[in-house]
C-alpha cells in the first residue's frame, strides 16, 4: 500500500526567510509526487509535481520541490517565505498505472506560519 | 467560470433531511472525485468516475449516493446521516482517471455540519 508522512503538524518561519516542508513517501515503482496548497475556506491548489526527469522541480509561486529516490523524500521548498504564503500543505503521492488507475494518496497537511 | 465549482459552500442539516452537493468542471475533464476532508486526517477519497462511469467506491456508507449524469457534472446525494459526518466535501477533476500523472483540480469544498 502507498503512504505519504509529513512529519510536522505546523512549520514557522519568518518572512524572508528560506522555508522546508517535509515529504516522505511509500509506493511500489516509480513514484508520481505531488504539492497542494490550501488556503482557508478554499479547495486543494496544485503547486508542483514530479513525474520523471530532473529531481529538481519548478513550481508556482517561487516553490521548489527536490526528489530524492534514496531517501524516499520530496520535500518543499522556497528560498524566501512570504506572509502570504501561510496556509495548510499537503504532499500527495500514486504509483504507476499496472493496468487499474492507483489512487492519489495525501498525507495530512503541514500548516506553514510566516511571520513578520 | 473556470475550473471546478461547488454548490452550495455551506450546508447545516439535521439527521433526517435529504440533500444534495452540486460539483461541476468547466476544464473538459473525463474523471471527477469526491473526497471527505477532516480535520487532522488525511483527505479520504470517496468516490471516482471516468467517463461517467464509477471506478471506485472507497467503501464509503450508503447513506452518501453520487451521481454523475456527465463528464462535466457530479453529485452527492445526502440521507440520514450521522454527526460525525460533517466535513469539508471536496470534488476534484483530471483529465483521466488512467493518466496517473496527471494533477487533480479541486473545487472549494461545500462545509457540511450535521447537526
Amino acid at each position: 500500500a502507498q503512504s505519504v508522512a509529513q512529519p510536522e503538524d505546523q512549520v514557522n518561519v519568518a518572512e524572508g526567510n528560506p522555508l522546508t516542508v517535509k515529504c516522505t513517501y511509500s509506493v511500489s515503482g516509480n513514484p508520481y509526487l505531488f504539492w497542494y496548497v490550501q488556503y482557508p475556506n478554499r479547495g486543494l491548489q496544485f503547486l508542483l509535481k514530479y513525474i520523471t526527469g530532473d529531481n529538481l522541480v519548478k513550481g508556482s509561486y517561487g516553490f521548489e520541490a527536490e526528489f530524492n529516490k534514496s531517501q524516499t523524500s520530496f520535500h518543499l521548498k522556497k528560498p524566501s517565505a512570504l506572509v502570504s504564503d501561510s496556509a495548510l500543505y499537503f504532499c500527495a503521492v500514486r504509483g504507476p498505472y499496472t493496468g487499474t488507475a492507483s489512487k492519489l494518496t495525501f498525507g495530512t497537511g503541514t500548516r506553514l506560519q510566516v511571520t513578520l | 467560470e473556470t475550473g471546478v465549482t461547488q454548490t452550495p459552500r455551506h450546508l447545516v442539516m439535521g439527521m433526517t433531511n435529504k440533500k444534495s452537493l452540486k460539483c461541476e468542471q468547466h476544464l473538459g475533464h473525463n474523471a471527477m472525485y469526491w473526497y471527505k476532508q477532516s480535520a487532522k486526517k488525511p483527505l479520504e477519497l470517496m468516490f471516482v468516475y471516468n467517463f461517467k462511469e464509477q471506478t471506485e467506491n472507497n467503501s464509503v456508507p450508503s447513506r452518501f449516493s453520487p451521481e454523475c449524469p456527465n463528464s462535466s457534472h457530479l453529485f452527492l446525494h445526502l440521507h440520514t446521516l450521522q454527526p460525525e459526518d460533517s466535513a469539508l466535501y471536496l470534488c476534484a477533476s483530471s483529465q483521466d482517471v488512467l493518466a496517473v500523472y496527471n494533477e487533480q483540480f479541486f473545487g472549494p469544498g461545500t462545509r457540511l455540519t450535521v447537526l
